[in-house]
């Protein structure tokens, strides 16, 4: 049973560049969040996807933007890179939630973006 | 922003000695969860609390809620060298979005 799997692993970008990250879902998993991961920080939630639309934001531009397809995989595009983008990117999957948020988090080990 | 913080941001011990880390929240939750990161690595759920529970176990786990103070704790009993690693609280604040908490970095020696 594969778990969650995120390409590429590591990624060194230009500012000013844009960048798309991959996020296939524990098998069974229907909902995609993810998170943004500065060094010695906690991770910081991005957004969430659920029926290829996406269902909660949280404080980040709209430089940052997603898509969810039919089969449940995910990407995160940011674009115009700024030297602070830099971290590790996490995706994390789950069963679409009832209210509550009952349902834990499956991560995958996350994308190292460097933005130089 | 992070909803929780953990408390100490740093812990070191012995291997066999007990890590109790703690965690503070700002608003209503309907459940807790804690999960493990090894270094530079994905997050591990470990164990989830919900709002109603006062304390819950799993193996060497143990976690309590305290709603009305807005914290809760972990504690890990016998620690061994392999539970070196951070560990995170995280609460749904209401919504379906889990927010983390800024960590616990846990170093167990040999």
């Amino acid at each position: 049973d594969a778990g969650v799997t995120q390409s590429p692993t590591h990624l060194i970008k230009t500012r000013g560049q844009q960048v798309t990250l991959r996020c296939s879902p524990k098998s069974g998993h229907d909902t995609v969040s993810w998170y943004q991961q500065a060094l010695g920080q906690g991770p910081q939630f991005i957004f969430q996807y659920y029926e290829e639309e996406e269902r909660q934001r949280g404080n980040f531009p709209d430089r940052f933007s997603g898509h969810q397809f039919p089969n449940y995989s995910s990407e995160l595009n940011v674009n115009a890179l700024l030297l602070g983008d830099s971290a590790l990117y996490l995706c994390a999957s789950s069963l679409e939630v009832t209210t509550g948020g009952n349902s834990p988090l499956h991560f995958g080990n996350g994308t190292r973006l460097t933005v130089t | 922003s992070q909803q929780g913080e953990e408390d100490p941001q740093a812990l070191s011990i012995q291997e066999g000695e007990n890590a109790t880390m703690n965690c503070s929240y700002k608003t209503s939750i309907n459940n807790l969860q804690w999960y493990r990161q090894n270094s530079g690595r994905g997050l591990v759920h470990l164990i989830l609390i919900r709002s109603n529970e006062r304390e819950k176990h799993s193996g060497r786990l143990r976690v309590t809620l305290d709603t009305s103070k807005k914290s809760s704790s972990l504690l890990i009993t016998a620690s061994r060298a392999a539970d070196t690693a951070s560990y995170f609280c995280a609460t749904d604040a209401a919504t379906d979005k889990l927010i983390f908490g800024t960590g616990t970095r846990l170093q167990v020696f040999p």
